[in-house]
């Protein structure tokens, strides 16, 4: 059984460019949550897909956008890239809804903007 | 929405001792309440969770308590060993079902 699996590791873009960050879930999960973890803070919710709708949203700007595939891999698109944006991006997968059977985390994207 | 707050932000124990980390909600519908442990460069690991119809669920060395009144839960380290040094996060589910973080706690276990 794979684990979830992040691509590219690090990145380091311009401000204003644009990004794109990929996930694979674990085998078997057809939930992906994104989560923002900027250093020394806990993971920040971005948004949640289940079979291929976004269920949920935090509080991040539309420029910030994602999609799920049928084999529930996931992307994470940020556009406008602005300093702030600077931080260690996560994806988790699950079964239905990390409620109900906790998240499997990857080890992450960690992006600087410069 | 929910509110998590996780203290303390750092613990430095002595090998062999315990730890305890503690975390407050805000969001009464809250009912899932996992804890994460982050090594560095890695990903969270999730290590033990609890629902809210639980008081209190142990594995091995961990464990976690829940007192749904006052909205608090809690994850006890005993015997710790140096393994055990990570960042320790706390989450719970809001109302929609998404997780809350606590901000972590940097725990260092000194031999």
């Amino acid at each position: 059984e794979t684990g979830v699996t992040q691509s590219p590791t690090h990145l380091i873009k311009t401000r204003g460019q644009q990004v794109t960050l990929r996930c694979s879930s674990q085998s078997g999960h057809n939930t992906v949550s994104w989560y923002q973890q900027a250093l020394g803070q806990g993971p920040q919710f971005i948004f949640q897909y289940y079979r291929e709708e976004e269920n949920g949203r935090g509080n991040f700007p539309p420029r910030f956008s994602g999609l799920q595939f049928p084999n529930y891999s996931s992307e994470l698109n940020v556009n406008a890239l602005e300093l702030d944006d600077s931080a260690l991006y996560l994806c988790a997968s699950s079964l239905g809804g990390g409620s109900s059977y906790g998240y499997t985390f990857g080890s992450g994207t960690r992006l600087t903007v410069v | 929405g929910e509110n998590v707050e996780q203290h303390p932000s750092t613990l430095s124990v002595q090998e062999g001792d315990s730890a305890v980390i503690k975390c407050t909600y805000s969001d009464s519908a809250s009912n899932y309440f996992p804890w994460y442990k982050q090594e560095l460069g890695k990903g969270p690991q999730l290590i033990i969770d609890i629902r809210s119809n639980v008081g209190e669920k142990k594995d091995q060395r961990i464990a976690v308590t829940l007192n749904k009144t006052a909205k608090h839960f809690s994850l006890h380290i005993t015997e710790t060993q140096p393994e055990d040094s990570a960042v320790y996060f706390c989450a719970a589910t809001d109302s929609w079902g998404k997780f809350q973080f606590g901000a972590g706690t940097q725990v260092v276990v000194t031999p």
